[in-house]
Protein backbone atom coordinates (compact mmCIF):
# COMPACT_ATOMS: atom_id res chain seq x y z
CA UNK A 1 0.00 0.00 0.00
CA UNK A 2 0.47 3.54 -0.04
CA UNK A 3 0.83 5.90 3.02
CA UNK A 4 1.87 8.95 4.75
CA UNK A 5 3.16 9.36 8.11
CA UNK A 6 2.88 12.61 10.42
CA UNK A 7 2.90 13.57 13.89
CA UNK A 8 -0.97 13.52 14.80
CA UNK A 9 -0.32 16.49 16.95
CA UNK A 10 2.86 18.57 17.97
CA UNK A 11 3.51 21.50 20.56
CA UNK A 12 6.05 24.60 20.72
CA UNK A 13 6.40 27.96 22.16
CA UNK A 14 6.16 31.16 20.17
CA UNK A 15 9.43 32.16 18.89
CA UNK A 16 10.86 29.38 18.83
CA UNK A 17 11.62 26.39 15.92
CA UNK A 18 9.66 23.22 15.67
CA UNK A 19 9.96 20.79 12.92
CA UNK A 20 7.00 18.45 11.55
CA UNK A 21 8.46 15.13 9.94
CA UNK A 22 6.71 13.38 7.37
CA UNK A 23 7.72 9.89 6.11
CA UNK A 24 6.62 8.36 3.07
CA UNK A 25 6.23 5.14 1.66
CA UNK A 26 4.22 4.95 -2.08
CA UNK A 27 4.65 3.46 -5.92
CA UNK A 28 7.81 5.56 -7.14
CA UNK A 29 8.28 9.61 -6.18
CA UNK A 30 7.39 12.99 -8.23
CA UNK A 31 7.33 15.22 -5.84
CA UNK A 32 6.61 16.04 -2.57
CA UNK A 33 4.63 18.75 -1.03
CA UNK A 34 4.12 20.99 2.31
CA UNK A 35 0.23 22.79 2.97
CA UNK A 36 -0.53 24.64 5.91
CA UNK A 37 -4.63 24.31 6.80
CA UNK A 38 -6.50 26.66 9.39
CA UNK A 39 -8.84 25.23 11.18
CA UNK A 40 -12.06 25.52 8.97
CA UNK A 41 -10.32 27.13 5.68
CA UNK A 42 -8.60 25.97 2.15
CA UNK A 43 -5.01 24.62 2.60
CA UNK A 44 -2.44 26.99 0.79
CA UNK A 45 0.72 26.15 -0.37
CA UNK A 46 3.70 26.58 1.32
CA UNK A 47 6.60 24.41 -0.23
CA UNK A 48 7.73 21.49 -3.26
CA UNK A 49 10.42 19.40 -3.18
CA UNK A 50 11.73 17.01 -5.69
CA UNK A 51 15.11 17.04 -5.51
CA UNK A 52 17.72 16.36 -2.10
CA UNK A 53 17.70 19.73 -0.75
CA UNK A 54 16.62 22.50 1.51
CA UNK A 55 14.40 24.99 -0.43
CA UNK A 56 14.12 27.84 2.34
CA UNK A 57 10.95 30.52 1.92
CA UNK A 58 11.25 33.13 4.44
CA UNK A 59 10.50 31.80 8.47
CA UNK A 60 9.89 27.97 6.40
CA UNK A 61 12.03 25.78 4.85
CA UNK A 62 11.57 22.25 3.62
CA UNK A 63 14.07 19.48 3.39
CA UNK A 64 13.90 16.15 1.21
CA UNK A 65 15.58 12.96 1.49
CA UNK A 66 14.06 10.65 -1.28
CA UNK A 67 16.46 7.50 -0.71
CA UNK A 68 14.91 7.22 3.04
CA UNK A 69 11.42 8.69 1.86
CA UNK A 70 11.42 11.37 4.57
CA UNK A 71 10.88 14.88 4.28
CA UNK A 72 10.63 17.51 7.02
CA UNK A 73 9.31 21.05 7.21
CA UNK A 74 11.12 24.13 10.12
CA UNK A 75 9.13 26.34 11.00
CA UNK A 76 11.27 29.22 12.67
CA UNK A 77 10.80 32.38 15.25
CA UNK A 78 7.18 30.96 15.87
CA UNK A 79 4.09 33.17 15.76
CA UNK A 80 0.58 32.35 16.97
CA UNK A 81 -0.93 32.62 13.31
CA UNK A 82 1.20 29.49 12.74
CA UNK A 83 -0.83 27.74 14.52
CA UNK A 84 -2.70 25.35 11.89
CA UNK A 85 -2.63 21.82 10.09
CA UNK A 86 0.81 20.87 8.33
CA UNK A 87 0.06 18.23 6.04
CA UNK A 88 2.56 16.50 3.23
CA UNK A 89 1.40 15.05 -0.13
CA UNK A 90 3.22 13.18 -1.91
CA UNK A 91 3.05 12.78 -5.97
CA UNK A 92 3.84 8.68 -6.60
CA UNK A 93 4.55 7.62 -10.46
CA UNK A 94 0.98 7.73 -11.80
CA UNK A 95 1.01 11.29 -10.70
CA UNK A 96 -1.89 10.45 -7.81
CA UNK A 97 -1.31 12.62 -4.71
CA UNK A 98 -1.27 10.64 -1.57
CA UNK A 99 -2.26 13.10 1.02
CA UNK A 100 -1.11 12.53 4.59
CA UNK A 101 -3.50 12.84 7.53
CA UNK A 102 -1.82 16.38 8.88
CA UNK A 103 0.40 17.61 11.99
CA UNK A 104 -1.84 20.20 13.74
CA UNK A 105 0.67 22.20 15.54
CA UNK A 106 -0.42 24.31 18.62
CA UNK A 107 1.62 27.43 19.23
CA UNK A 108 1.24 28.48 23.21
CA UNK A 109 2.80 32.13 24.19
CA UNK B 1 -4.67 34.76 -4.31
CA UNK B 2 -6.30 31.66 -5.74
CA UNK B 3 -9.36 32.56 -7.39
CA UNK B 4 -11.60 29.55 -7.54
CA UNK B 5 -14.49 29.72 -5.50
CA UNK B 6 -16.92 27.35 -3.83
CA UNK B 7 -20.79 27.70 -2.83
CA UNK B 8 -22.58 26.66 -0.85
CA UNK B 9 -20.25 27.32 1.77
CA UNK B 10 -22.26 25.65 4.24
CA UNK B 11 -25.55 23.02 3.70
CA UNK B 12 -27.66 21.38 5.97
CA UNK B 13 -30.35 19.05 4.36
CA UNK B 14 -32.14 16.07 4.87
CA UNK B 15 -31.81 12.96 3.68
CA UNK B 16 -32.65 11.51 -0.02
CA UNK B 17 -32.02 15.14 -1.15
CA UNK B 18 -30.58 15.83 -4.56
CA UNK B 19 -27.79 18.80 -4.14
CA UNK B 20 -25.03 20.26 -6.32
CA UNK B 21 -21.73 21.52 -4.69
CA UNK B 22 -20.50 24.65 -7.11
CA UNK B 23 -17.30 25.11 -8.07
CA UNK B 24 -15.62 28.00 -10.57
CA UNK B 25 -11.79 29.15 -11.05
CA UNK B 26 -10.61 32.39 -13.29
CA UNK B 27 -7.33 31.04 -13.80
CA UNK B 28 -7.93 28.98 -16.85
CA UNK B 29 -6.65 26.02 -14.79
CA UNK B 30 -7.16 22.62 -17.17
CA UNK B 31 -7.16 20.23 -14.36
CA UNK B 32 -9.72 20.44 -11.61
CA UNK B 33 -10.29 17.80 -8.73
CA UNK B 34 -13.07 17.29 -5.95
CA UNK B 35 -11.59 16.07 -2.40
CA UNK B 36 -13.60 14.84 1.13
CA UNK B 37 -12.05 15.24 3.96
CA UNK B 38 -12.92 15.12 7.64
CA UNK B 39 -11.66 16.53 10.94
CA UNK B 40 -8.03 15.21 11.45
CA UNK B 41 -7.64 13.00 8.42
CA UNK B 42 -6.42 13.26 4.87
CA UNK B 43 -7.99 14.14 1.99
CA UNK B 44 -9.66 11.65 -0.25
CA UNK B 45 -9.81 12.23 -3.75
CA UNK B 46 -13.78 12.24 -5.19
CA UNK B 47 -13.38 12.78 -8.96
CA UNK B 48 -11.11 14.65 -11.25
CA UNK B 49 -10.98 16.31 -14.53
CA UNK B 50 -8.04 17.08 -16.83
CA UNK B 51 -9.99 19.44 -19.10
CA UNK B 52 -13.31 19.60 -21.19
CA UNK B 53 -15.51 16.73 -21.24
CA UNK B 54 -12.90 14.87 -19.13
CA UNK B 55 -14.06 13.56 -15.64
CA UNK B 56 -12.13 10.65 -14.16
CA UNK B 57 -13.32 8.82 -10.59
CA UNK B 58 -11.46 8.55 -7.15
CA UNK B 59 -10.70 6.66 -4.54
CA UNK B 60 -14.47 7.75 -3.22
CA UNK B 61 -16.29 8.49 -6.19
CA UNK B 62 -19.45 5.83 -5.28
CA UNK B 63 -22.66 8.15 -5.05
CA UNK B 64 -21.63 10.97 -6.93
CA UNK B 65 -20.97 12.50 -10.19
CA UNK B 66 -19.43 15.87 -11.85
CA UNK B 67 -19.28 17.08 -15.20
CA UNK B 68 -17.03 19.59 -16.79
CA UNK B 69 -18.92 21.32 -19.67
CA UNK B 70 -16.48 24.27 -19.73
CA UNK B 71 -13.38 25.19 -18.66
CA UNK B 72 -14.12 27.23 -15.29
CA UNK B 73 -17.10 25.29 -14.12
CA UNK B 74 -16.54 21.90 -12.30
CA UNK B 75 -19.86 20.81 -10.05
CA UNK B 76 -20.47 17.91 -8.31
CA UNK B 77 -23.65 16.22 -7.92
CA UNK B 78 -25.02 13.49 -5.32
CA UNK B 79 -27.90 12.17 -5.99
CA UNK B 80 -29.71 11.05 -2.33
CA UNK B 81 -27.90 12.04 0.29
CA UNK B 82 -27.01 10.06 3.19
CA UNK B 83 -25.81 11.39 6.88
CA UNK B 84 -22.46 9.70 5.46
CA UNK B 85 -21.88 12.42 3.45
CA UNK B 86 -21.56 14.39 5.94
CA UNK B 87 -18.43 16.24 5.86
CA UNK B 88 -16.16 19.05 4.34
CA UNK B 89 -15.83 18.90 0.39
CA UNK B 90 -12.61 20.84 -1.09
CA UNK B 91 -12.49 21.58 -4.74
CA UNK B 92 -8.94 22.28 -6.65
CA UNK B 93 -7.17 23.20 -9.58
CA UNK B 94 -3.37 23.88 -11.18
CA UNK B 95 -2.28 24.03 -14.41
CA UNK B 96 -1.91 21.53 -17.23
CA UNK B 97 1.76 21.77 -17.15
CA UNK B 98 2.81 18.34 -15.94
CA UNK B 99 1.31 16.99 -12.61
CA UNK B 100 3.77 18.69 -10.36
CA UNK B 101 2.42 22.17 -10.12
CA UNK B 102 0.79 23.36 -6.57
CA UNK B 103 -2.88 22.77 -6.59
CA UNK B 104 -5.46 25.85 -5.56
CA UNK B 105 -8.03 25.42 -3.03
CA UNK B 106 -11.73 26.95 -2.99
CA UNK B 107 -12.79 27.22 0.43
CA UNK B 108 -14.87 24.16 0.77
CA UNK B 109 -18.73 23.52 1.22
CA UNK B 110 -19.18 22.31 4.88
CA UNK B 111 -22.34 19.76 3.89
CA UNK B 112 -24.49 18.37 7.14
CA UNK B 113 -26.98 15.47 6.19
CA UNK B 114 -29.63 14.63 8.88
Amino acid sequence: GQNIDQPTEMTATEGAIVQINCTYQTSGFNGLFWYQQHAGEAPTFLSYNVLDVLEEKGRFSSFLSRNIGYSYLLLKELQMKDSASYLCAVTNSNYQLIWGAGTKLIIKP
Amino acid sequence: EADIYQTPRYLVIGTGKKITLECSQTMGHDKMYWYQQDPGMELHLIHYSYGVNSTEKGDLSSESTVSRIRTEHFPLTLESARPSHTSQYLCASRTQEGDTGELFFGEGSRLTVL
